[in-house]
């Protein structure tokens, strides 16, 4: 058990839907990064908060958007889905930056 | 742009036997990590180990260890007596200062299986 909760564990939804998915991080840990994992992309970095503000981002789409909440637990929204938006959504987190990340198990996310 | 290269799509060894998985990355930076994680069927990810980039000696984690040759920028995964349960995704990773944080870049991944 790495200590980080993901929810929800699946998740169907329709084209052009919206979903929000939530984290929360492992006790003591600051910092809270969101990837999406799909076969043709492989795993991609999208965002990272630490402490509750935006600290870097990746590949995110204008579609998507997270927020950290001064409790940590963090939440990824996805709007105007897609069928190419199916994939595997991990949350990690980690003490700082630059530092050992332990994942979540992960929310997948099939668009039909 | 920072890379990551796993060259290895999939691996076979016997049960025991030691294997190594490769991993070359690509950066200009000085300061960097270098991780390694596995993914079992079942899809969750596990951190194995981590080395810094100035760390002076290997990684070593039970049965991990991690082959680190900063001059020809490879961070090979070494699993020593390897068991059945090994069999699963192996993901190298580097994360890399940018803009006063550290971006984290995965490879490709290499699919391990172990044979009884």
């Amino acid at each position: 058990d790495s200590g980080v909760t993901q929810t929800p564990k699946h998740l169907i939804t329709a084209t052009g839907q919206r979903v929000t998915l939530r984290c929360s991080p492992r006790s003591g840990d600051l910092s809270v990064y969101w990837y999406q994992q799909s076969l043709d992309q492989g795993l991609q970095f999208l965002i990272q908060y630490y402490n509750g503000e935006e600290r870097a981002k990746g590949n995110i789409l204008e579609r998507f958007s997270a927020q950290q909440f001064p409790d940590l637990h963090s939440e990824l929204n996805l709007s105007s889905l897609e069928l190419g938006d199916s994939a595997l959504y991990f949350c990690a987190s980690s003490v700082d930056s630059g530092q050992p990340q332990h994942f979540g198990d992960g929310t997948r996310l099939s668009i039909l | 742009a920072q890379k990551i290269t796993q060259t290895q799509p999939g691996m076979f060894v016997q049960e025991k036997e030691a294997v190594t998985l490769d991993c070359t990355y690509d950066t200009s930076d000085q300061s960097y990590g270098l991780f390694w994680y596995k993914q079992p069927s079942s899809g969750e990810m596990i951190f194995l180990i981590y080395q810094g980039s100035y760390d002076e000696q290997n990684a070593t984690e039970g049965r991990y260890s991690l082959n680190f040759q900063k001059a020809r920028k490879s961070a090979n995964l070494v699993i020593s007596a390897s068991q059945l349960g090994d069999s699963a995704m192996y993901f190298c990773a580097m994360s890399h200062a940018s803009g006063g944080s550290y971006i984290p870049t995965f490879g490709r991944g290499t699919s391990l299986i172990v044979h009884p």
